[in-house]
């Protein structure tokens, strides 16, 4: 059965940091992006970031470039988002998802999420 | 960036109606257009991928169509169950952007 199980999710101040986990199981994990999507508080979802099954390639939203950054430990089955600069509107609930295998395919599976507040 | 227009932003419908849902993409996204519903308090399930290709395990009243620009998420008889939000994404170009969603509610 495929699982995502987000992790690190909390209160943090703005400008401070946060690393948020994806912990991946009963898939071949390196065989497939992952993507981070997020959703404010009685908001729509956002597009965050992605990263491919070896980790070499990686893309971001304009609005967490430079301050976020994508990476994953294939050893491990996890993804992770490491989060830097926090700002107010950063506070959501953050999924990670697995991209289907096909070409430009859609997020197949998703996580239950972690809850991100920035507030001081 | 590519933006993404749903309409409605909601709809009210009864059980058994035939209900449509579409969306505008910016620029041409060929077929690389996802379906999402989203219930409260879980997270967005896949319905269609591919613009028209049902998801594994989703039932056959829904449906998906469209190409280049203008797509449309149709169910063809309301279920209860059905009264959710649905997101359309495009993943045809980075970054890979949703609609604003269209929350679908018992009339």
């Amino acid at each position: 059965e495929v699982q995502l199980v987000e992790s690190g999710g909390g209160l943090v101040q703005p400008g401070g940091s946060l690393r948020l986990s994806c912990s991946a199981s009963g898939f071949t994990f390196r065989g497939y992006w992952i993507h981070w999507v997020r959703q404010g508080p009685g908001k729509g979802l956002v597009w965050v970031a992605r990263i491919d099954g070896d980790g070499s390639t990686t893309h971001y939203a304009d609005s967490v470039k430079g301050r976020f950054t994508i990476s994953r430990d294939n050893a491990k089955n996890t993804v992770y988002l490491q989060m830097n600069s926090v700002r107010v509107d950063d506070t959501a609930l953050y999924y990670c998802a697995r991209q289907m295998g096909i070409f430009n395919g859609g997020l197949d599976y998703w996580g239950q999420g972690t809850l991100v507040t920035v507030s001081s | 960036d590519i933006q993404m227009t749903q309409s409605p932003s909601s709809l009210s419908a009864s059980v058994g109606d035939r209900v449509t849902i579409t969306c505008r993409a910016s620029q041409s996204i060929n077929t690389y257009l996802n379906w999402y519903q989203q219930k409260p308090g879980k997270a967005p399930q896949l319905l269609i991928y591919g613009a028209s290709s049902l998801q594994s395990g989703v039932p056959s009243r829904f449906s998906g169509s469209g190409s280049g620009t203008d797509f449309t998420l149709t169910i063809s008889s309301l279920q209860p169950e059905d009264f959710a939000t649905y997101y359309c994404q495009q993943s045809n170009n980075n970054p890979y952007t949703f609609g604003q969603g269209t929350k679908l509610e018992i009339k």
